[in-house]
């Protein structure tokens, strides 16, 4: 199949402690993931991409790591913050195309 | 630099009718593609478009139509409105047409079908 999906659609967390967010896809083709972030009224904001030839990517407060065998991928934020939270999409590019997930919202609790 | 641009930014109309939406892309991105986002759901694919020319469809009736212009901008249309259409139509830009490129989204065009 060609869907995304995510495994929890909800996570709520403590401010300061570390978040993570997971995705299965089915596409064992797919050589190219996307993280998004989207807030409430908005379009989904570019967090962090990863090729399918690598198993990490770091960026600024987030790690994707991917994991091809079990056709895994998932975002990891440190130390979470009120400003993280949002509903977090996966995207696996299939073909030409990008396939998004359902989305998990992310709730940063005070 | 300016994003994703996109207009207009509501939108409300009758069922029956027909709405165009618009997109403008990142500067130097050649490549237009088009979503809708039905509330509580991920993005799906519409279509998208390459120096001026379709490279991609999704599962969407004929009522949907798309065009890119020489300055890589693009526009939606829509005809026959149903109450199902109501969505939030997303436009994203990016470099190029295979889906290894970065895609960047506009703010959407939230549309209303009564």
């Amino acid at each position: 199949g060609e869907s995304v999906g995510l495994h929890l659609p909800t996570l709520s967390v403590q401010e300061g402690d570390n978040s993570i967010i997971n995705c299965a896809y089915s596409n064992s083709a797919s050589d190219y993931f996307i993280w998004y972030k989207q807030e409430s009224g908005k379009g989904p904001q570019f967090i962090i991409d990863i090729r399918s030839n690598m198993d990490k990517r770091q960026g600024q407060r987030v790690t994707v790591l991917l994991n091809k065998t079990v056709k895994h991928l998932s975002l990891q934020i440190a130390a979470t913050q009120p400003g993280d939270s949002a509903v977090y999409f996966c995207a696996d590019n299939y073909g030409q195309n990008f396939v998004f997930g359902p989305g998990t919202r992310l709730s940063v609790l005070p | 630099d300016a994003g994703v641009t996109q207009s207009p930014t509501h939108l409300i109309k009758t069922r029956g009718q027909h709405v165009t939406l618009r997109c403008s892309p990142i500067s130097g991105h050649k490549s237009v593609s088009w979503y809708q986002q039905v509330l509580g759901q991920g993005p799906q694919f519409i279509f998208q478009y390459y120096e001026k020319e379709e490279r991609g469809r999704g599962n969407f009736p004929d009522r949907f139509s798309a065009r890119q212009f020489p300055n890589y901008s693009s526009e939606l249309n829509v005809n026959a409105l149903l109450l199902g259409d109501s969505a939030l139509y997303l436009c994203a830009s990016s470099l190029g047409v295979r889906g290894s490129y970065e895609q960047y989204f506009g703010p959407g065009t939230r549309l209303t079908v009564t």
